[in-house]
């Protein structure tokens, strides 16, 4: 069955690099897009980005120049990286499939802390 | 960016009632409108997706309608078990955008 699961650090430190990878298991990254989204107390629910199947990416400007996502279709893993993390970037992160557009299945979430 | 307002803010509903829970978009989005519910400590979980169309496993006192740029999430004689917070999102263009969600309390 399909599964997506993210594991992180936990804790950052401000203007540290976050990386959290999300492992899915039940389908092929090569054939859906897999997008980013974070719940924040500030901001909810917020898209950052996904990765086509394809492997090309789409960002959103919110996050600049400070966001990444990759992958490696050889271990089923999706990653994102962002980077000069600040105190509003505590929340929870997680991945999700979209088929269409639509989030089908989503990973349980990652909580991330960012604090010195 | 697409601006999606969703409203009420929270509401509390008896068992007997229809809940209805609305979105309204700043732009047409051609129907490219999803409905979650996500419950404390856990990820969203899609219900609705094409605006009225019923995820597979989704009961059918759930539906999904539009009437212009609103976009509007029924429940039908609502369990105990559908209390939550419940989001609309638009995936017809990036940034994709949520309402800021509507905390269903059941009494």
């Amino acid at each position: 069955q399909v599964q997506l699961k993210e594991t992180g650090p936990g804790l950052v430190q401000p203007t540290q690099t976050l990386s959290i990878t999300c492992t899915v298991s039940g389908f092929s990254l090569t054939s859906y897009y897999m997008q980013w989204v974070r719940q924040t107390p500030g901001k909810g629910l917020e898209w950052m980005g996904f990765i086509r199947s394809g492997g090309s990416t789409e960002y959103n400007s919110e996050f600049k120049s400070r966001l990444s996502i990759s992958r490696d279709t050889s271990k089923n893993q999706v990653f994102l990286k962002m980077n000069s993390l600040k105190t509003e970037d505590t929340g929870v992160y997680y991945c999700a499939r979209t088929t269409v557009a639509l989030f089908d299945y989503w990973g349980q979430g990652v909580m991330v802390t960012v604090s010195s | 960016d697409i601006q999606m307002t969703q409203s009420p803010a929270s509401l509390s509903a008896s068992l007997e009632e229809i809940v209805t829970i609305t979105c309204k978009a700043s732009q047409g989005i051609d129907d490219y409108l999803s409905w979650y519910q996500q419950k404390p400590g856990k990820s969203p979980q899609l219900l609705i997706y094409d605006a009225t169309s019923l995820a597979d496993g989704v009961p059918s006192r759930f539906s999904g309608s539009r009437s212009g740029t609103q976009y509007s999430l029924k429940i039908s004689r609502p369990q105990v078990d559908d209390s939550g917070i419940y989001y609309c999102l638009q995936s017809y263009s990036t940034p994709y955008t949520f309402g800021a969600g509507t905390k269903l309390e059941l009494k």
